[in-house]
């Protein structure tokens, strides 16, 4: 299985903060790369997918990067309903597998 | 806008098997995959597989000798069976649409159900 490895694990961050967290694949995935945002009690949202497409009605603030083994997720000013935790997921192969997720939380 | 909403027994007994099903709204479960993925507490998303509308299905390897994925087009449904299950299959289990456009994305997710193994 390919295993993938966010960083950090949580972080603190303010209203209008530039946050970015990052994810490792254990080998190339190309760009097939995507990342969720979840809360608790509601249901998961694709953020972006194929590693740096935004998908329809996600805000612009929302960005990802990257290729290979190497992706980031970045929020260019935090907003107060972006407190959540974000996970991203592999899909260059079954079993799709996803990374350990991050928190973001109020500072 | 698709909806999928998960429903079954939130407490399973030890060696039991877990049923939960997922109904699809505001879209056709036709011409599409649906998956299922759980979170144990405190842990990360791991995903339990695939069922192709047609019936074809895909699992994850670690759970394949204990799951049954089905499909229902006629109620527009889906379903999970997990079989034996201990205390580490507590947790909370969402179904999704997985699209593939070259790429397989969750692009619309259940809000989850909490599934306790316990006696």
């Amino acid at each position: 299985d390919i295993q993938m490895t966010q960083s950090p694990s949580s972080l603190s961050a303010s209203v209008g903060d530039r946050v970015t967290i990052t994810c490792r694949a254990s080998q190339s995935i190309s760009s097939f790369l995507n990342w969720y945002q979840h809360k608790p009690g509601k249901a998961p949202k694709l953020l972006i997918h194929v590693a740096s497409r935004l998908q329809s009605g996600v805000p612009s603030r929302f960005s990802g990067s990257g290729s290979g083994t190497d992706f980031t997720l970045t929020i260019s000013s935090l907003q107060p309903e972006d407190f959540a935790t974000y996970s991203c997921q592999q899909s260059y192969t079954t079993p799709l597998t996803f990374g350990q997720g991050t928190k973001v939380e109020i500072k | 806008q698709v909806q999928l909403q998960e429903s079954g027994p939130g407490l399973v007994k030890p060696s039991e098997t877990l049923s939960l099903t997922c109904t699809v709204s505001g879209g056709s479960i036709s011409s599409y995959y649906w998956s299922w993925i759980r979170q144990p507490p405190g842990k990360g998303l791991e995903w339990i597989g695939y069922i192709y509308y047609s019936g074809s299905t895909n699992y994850n390897p670690s759970l394949k000798s204990r799951v049954t994925m089905s499909v229902d087009t006629s109620k527009n449904q889906f379903s999970v069976e997990l079989s034996s299950v201990t205390a580490a299959d507590t947790a909370v289990y969402y179904c999704a649409r997985l699209t593939y456009t070259g790429n397989y994305q969750l692009d619309f997710w259940g809000q989850g159900t909490l599934v306790t193994v316990s006696s």
